[in-house]
């Protein structure tokens, strides 16, 4: 399968401990995108890469989460000190920029913070 | 900043009978995307549109961009179960990240 993988696929955690998700994109994809996604809502935009660079971050998103792309290939999302807030359905896309932003959405990663 | 608003929120119909959802961005748009979400499942690529005033159909989906790139209307006829699941636009004002409308959730009763 060369779509986009997300692990884990389910993630249960107490509050106050730290999480990481692996994002691995379609090979020749270079931007990466994560969202969050609670019941009822759309994806919401969280940051992006484009190769390895960080291009941009959302105001909402809180200094507890900080993402990396450093080889410009597979991401991570890490979010300290979990609130139960956080439990919610982390996306990944990827893209080929060309003049438009076809994303490919991986399966996502399901939070829970008890 | 830029946001994009979907509506009907839900919507309900029987087998056989037409849907449609629209989708208004609040700034004018470089292309419009539409997504659909399964239930348990993640966001699927549909179609993109980027000219104004287009129109593109995939079997019974009819897809409108409008002619301001504003908003845009997603037309399913003749519904069927597999058509169940919440549609999302998506919108993309120049080279910024896609701006997802909340979804529009078919329901189809057979």
């Amino acid at each position: 399968d060369t779509g986009v993988s997300q692990n884990p696929r389910h993630k249960i955690t107490k509050r106050g401990q730290n999480v990481t998700f692996r994002c691995d994109p379609i090979s020749e994809h270079n931007r990466l995108y994560w969202y969050r996604q609670t019941l009822g809502q759309g994806p919401e935009f969280l940051t992006y890469f484009q190769n390895e660079a960080q291009l941009e971050k959302s105001r909402l998103l809180s200094d507890r989460f900080s993402a990396e792309r450093p080889k410009g290939s597979f991401s991570t999302l890490e979010i300290q000190r979990t609130e139960q807030g956080d439990s919610a359905m982390y996306l990944c896309a990827s893209s080929l920029t060309k003049s438009t932003d076809t994303q490919y959405f991986g399966p996502g990663t399901r939070l829970t913070v008890l | 900043g830029q946001q994009v608003m979907q509506i009907p929120q839900y919507q309900h119909v029987q087998e056989g009978e037409d849907f449609t959802t629209y989708c208004n961005s609040s700034t004018t748009l470089s292309n419009i995307q539409w997504y659909k979400q399964r239930p348990g499942g993640h966001p699927v690529f549909l179609i993109q549109l980027v000219k104004s005033g287009e129109v593109k159909k995939q079997k019974r989906l009819t897809f409108q961009f409008g002619e301001a790139k504003k908003n845009s209307s997603l037309h399913i006829t003749a519904t069927q179960t597999t058509d169940v699941g919440t549609y999302f636009c998506a919108g993309q004002a120049g080279n910024t990240p896609l701006v997802f409308g909340k979804g529009t959730r078919l329901s189809v009763i057979a």
